[in-house]
């Protein structure tokens, strides 16, 4: 592994099902993030992560749920899908707490259709 | 609430001619980043601006960062095929949150 890993790549997934986005890193980032990208909105910010053990709410988390138990893992759950959960998700990883500003690091994306 | 608006969105230019892609944000920051992102991938850092003034160059694409306008630009140079993707800004508003709102992108597009 090199980056940010995420899986799947893609899904098809029926209303109602319960599905997790698979979120891993090897950097040692202490900043994990998930954005969703959709057409004409650009990324918006789903959740967040500060650091292990610690998550936030970003400007669109409702419908989803994170965890964070350790510093590579962050996936993001979706209880019950909905079509409006259609997009291209993005998980990204940031080291906030070093001497320098990089930005993020991203993920591959994962393509989720909800039907 | 920080807004972020990129414009244009979509941007068709011809080999070799010159343009800008302009950055304009809503509130305080000097934390600036450009991303590239190709069809169906990942976004791909291209410039990380930190301070007022600060200019960065790579290739044809040359970015700046006006903290006092809350402005940043991305200008192309001599534009080329290998330059079309879709630019997006993203702004860091509490300078050093790293929780980065993100424009709607520019689509460029580069006709031979």
């Amino acid at each position: 592994i090199a980056g940010i890993t995420q899986a799947p790549t893609s899904q098809i997934l029926a209303a109602g099902r319960r599905m997790t986005l698979r979120c891993t890193q090897d950097m040692r980032h202490n900043a994990m993030y998930w954005y969703r990208q959709d057409l004409g909105l650009g990324l918006r910010l789903i959740h967040y992560s500060n650091t292990a053990g610690t998550t936030g709410k970003g400007e669109v988390p409702d419908g989803y749920s994170v965890s964070r138990a350790n510093t590579d893992d962050f996936p993001l759950t979706l209880a019950s899908a909905v079509p409006s959960q259609t997009s291209v998700y993005f998980c990204a990883s940031s080291d906030s707490q070093g001497q320098g500003y990089y930005g993020y690091t991203f993920g591959s994306g994962t393509r989720l259709t909800v039907v | 609430e920080l807004k972020v608006e990129q414009n244009p969105l979509f941007l068709s230019m011809q080999e070799g001619k010159n343009y800008t892609i302009y950055c304009n944000y809503s509130t305080t920051s000097d934390r600036l980043y450009w991303y590239r992102q190709d069809p169906g991938k990942s976004l791909e850092s291209l410039f990380v601006l930190l301070s007022n003034g600060a200019v960065k160059q790579e290739g044809r694409l040359m970015a700046s960062l006006d903290t006092k306008a809350r402005l940043s630009t991305l200008h192309i140079t001599a534009a080329v095929h290998d330059l079309s993707a879709t630019y997006f800004c993203a702004v860091d508003p509490l300078g050093g949150s790293e929780k980065l709102v993100f424009g709607k992108g520019t689509k460029l597009t580069v006709n031979p």
